[in-house]
């Protein structure tokens, strides 16, 4: 079975331009996530989708970021304008999901690394 | 404030020795405790706990929870060189909350 699927696995940009990521989730896999990794921490959740309908996101910086997931599969996620502190890992998983389906197993992306100067 | 906590931070051995990560956390509503290893991508999972006092192994790794105390612990015993990555927890209450991970230095 195919993994997640990321693009890009690298990006580098000057901070105030604009950015966006792409993720493809595995097939049938209702629930997708979003999250940023800075070197040394653990992934925080950044934006958490069921089919197309938001479940969380309430650690988006919403005045710069903005995820969308429009026919419930695919999902891209946006910067703008970035800044230095969004130089990151941005990591993309799914699950199977469903209503209360937190308990499912998250398969992560092999993510992209975004290096913000 | 940190939800999940993981402890040491960082830690080296030797090719054959065990070791014991730890995971605590702070809930409500806790529902599993998830426990990843990421080397330099992205991280792979590797056991999820819902019961409390039941081990889970896989191979060398085995990983217990203790819901009473609010802790897991991952265990790898004789260690190799490919163990070597960071060791992430995560906690699902609501949404998940991964600790800052234990990186694992195995030696020759």
């Amino acid at each position: 079975e195919a993994g997640v699927a990321q693009s890009p696995r690298y990006k580098i940009i000057e901070k105030r331009q604009s950015v966006a990521f792409w993720c493809n989730p595995i097939s049938g896999h209702a629930t997708l996530y979003w999250y940023q990794q800075i070197l040394g921490q653990g992934p925080k959740l950044l934006i958490q989708f069921q089919n197309n309908g938001v479940v969380d996101d309430s650690q988006l910086p919403k005045d710069r970021f903005s995820a969308e997931r429009l026919k419930g599969v695919d999902s891209t996620l946006k910067i703008q304008p970035a800044k230095l502190e969004d130089s990151a890992v941005y990591l993309c998983a799914s699950s199977l999901g469903g209503r209360g389906g937190a308990y499912n197993e998250q398969f992560f992306g092999p993510g992209t690394r975004l290096t913000v100067l | 404030e940190d939800k999940v906590v993981q402890s040491p931070l960082s830690l080296v051995v030797h090719e054959g020795d065990t070791v014991t990560l730890n995971c605590s956390y702070e809930v409500t509503n806790f529902r599993s405790l998830l426990w990843y290893k990421q080397e330099k991508k992205a991280p792979t999972f590797l056991f999820m706990l819902t019961s409390s006092g039941i081990e889970k192994k896989s191979g060398r790794l085995s990983s217990i929870l203790d819901k009473k105390e609010l802790f897991s612990i991952l265990n790898i015993t004789a260690t190799q060189t490919g163990d070597s990555a960071v060791y992430l927890c995560a906690v699902y209450f609501n949404k998940f909350y991964f600790g800052s991970g234990t990186k694992l230095n195995v030696k020759p």
